[in-house]
């Protein structure tokens, strides 16, 4: 398995500004996503980030609006820009470790814009 | 894409009930995984399914591939079994992206 932590686990935001959202593993791996879960809602993937190549989008995310650095083989940031109250969701970090497709979580960060 | 179909969406047990949770998708699949959100939006590993079936403690998990789908079985429900049960595969056919069904929300009362 994998120890994931994520920070901030929460904050309260004002419209228009932006929230830059950290993620660390206590081990290498390759690859690295990002998704976020609105209210009451599922797991949607916002996009891969694989350290030392540029972060794959999914449909309906676009770098501007969620820029992601991958500097290293244990750490990620997404930084949520610019938002307004859509954003107000949780933003989920996860790994896939024993590169079998099994994906771990970290505990999440609970975002809500005002 | 793939389709991903969970049933039922919503569940409320008595404490010491067993329930099945259900999960359909619609195309071949590398890998299957169940997750359980805590009521604070935590994930937890329940099971890593392909295929076959696994137990661990009072949760059992079979998925069947050739037939798509796979099944979450409860047994002597407690209340911090209470929150959301999601399964999410792996399409063979797009390996980056993870396809999550959309959850059974559960809730197990004294």
């Amino acid at each position: 398995s994998a120890v994931i932590s994520q920070k901030p686990s929460r904050d309260i935001c004002q419209r228009g500004t932006s929230l830059t959202i950290q993620c660390q593993v206590d081990s290498q791996v390759t690859m690295m996503f990002w998704y976020r879960q609105q209210p009451g809602q599922s797991l949607t993937l916002i996009a891969t980030a694989n350290q030392g190549s540029e972060a794959t989008y999914e449909s309906g995310f676009v770098i501007d609006k969620f820029p992601i650095s991958r500097p290293n083989l244990t750490f990620s940031t997404l930084t949520v820009s610019n938002m307004s109250p859509e954003d107000s969701s949780i933003y989920l970090c996860s790994v896939e470790v024993y590169q079998n497709y099994e994906q771990y979580f970290g505990p999440g960060t609970r975002l809500t814009v005002t | 894409g793939i389709q991903v179909e969970q049933s039922p969406p919503d569940l409320i047990l008595q404490e010491g009930a067993n329930s099945t949770l259900r999960c359909n998708f619609s195309d071949s699949v590398n890998n299957l995984q169940w997750f359980h959100q805590n009521p604070w939006g935590q994930l937890i590993n329940l099971f890593y399914i392909p295929s076959g079936t696994k137990q661990n403690g009072r949760l059992s998990a079979t998925t069947v591939a050739t037939e798509r789908y796979s099944l979450l079985y409860i047994s002597s429900s407690q209340t911090t079994d209470s929150g959301v049960y999601f399964c999410a595969v792996f399409p063979k056919t797009s390996y980056d992206k993870v396809i999550f069904g959309p959850g059974t929300s559960l809730s197990v009362i004294p």
